[in-house]
């Protein structure tokens, strides 16, 4: 069946970079995309960026500057990488299936917290 | 950007009885294809969120037929009949026509 799994640090400095990967199996990467979705805690959900079934990449302009998504498809994982960190930053960090019913799989979300 | 808001805040429910949850975008999510690009998701507590219902009345796979969605090009509505107490949690609408692809702030349902 289809799932996905977020891995990666829990807790980042300000002003670090923030790796996560997102590791899938059930579906391809070529075939769908999977994008990244941020929680703040307690609040409500924003869509960071997608990387599509072809490989582009679509970012939300709010980030953009500092974000960027890749994969690698023989490993079936795909990653967000985000410099200059800021305690802003902190929140749960899902990735989703992105297809055409929308995002239909999530993972479990993993927490990154900023702070000094 | 395109604001999704959503009304209300909270709906408080008897078990049972119906519940209505509006979501109305700042701009037209009809797509010239003839789809609308709202979709609905549900957040149960302590979990991530789930996909009810895509292109603004398709119901999600496993999803049970007690949800249901609708509206026009800017205005949406879903409608659970039969409130249930595993739908306890966070409904969230969310707009797939642009980038950026954006939500609405949530609507939290509860049992009376």
């Amino acid at each position: 069946q289809v799932q996905l799994k977020e891995s990666g640090p829990g807790l980042m400095q300000p002003s670090e970079t923030l790796s996560l990967t997102c590791t899938v199996s059930g579906f391809s990467l070529t075939s769908n995309g999977v994008g990244w979705v941020r929680q703040p805690l307690g609040k409500g959900l924003v869509w960071m960026g997608t990387i599509w079934a072809g490989g582009s990449t679509n970012y939300n302009s709010a980030v953009q500057s500092r974000l960027s998504i890749s994969r690698d498809t023989s490993k079936s994982q795909v990653f967000l990488k985000m410099n200059s960190l800021q305690p802003e930053d902190t929140g749960t960090y899902y990735c989703a299936r992105h297809a055409r019913e929308g995002f239909a799989y999530w993972g479990q979300g993993t927490l990154v917290t900023v702070s000094s | 950007d395109i604001v999704m808001t959503q009304a209300p805040l909270s709906v408080s429910v008897t078990p049972g009885e119906s519940a209505s949850i509006s979501c109305r975008s700042s701009k037209s999510l009809l797509h010239s294809n003839g789809i609308t690009y709202v979709y609905w998701y549900l957040q149960k507590p302590g979990k991530s969120p789930q996909l009810l219902i895509y292109r603004m009345s398709n119901l999600a796979s496993g999803v049970p037929d007690r949800f249901s969605g609708s509206g026009s090009e800017t205005d949406f509505t879903l409608k659970i009949s039969r409130v249930e107490a595993e739908d306890v949690g966070i409904y969230y609408c969310g707009q797939l026509l642009e980038n950026p692809y954006t939500f609405g702030a949530g609507t939290k349902l509860e049992l009376k």
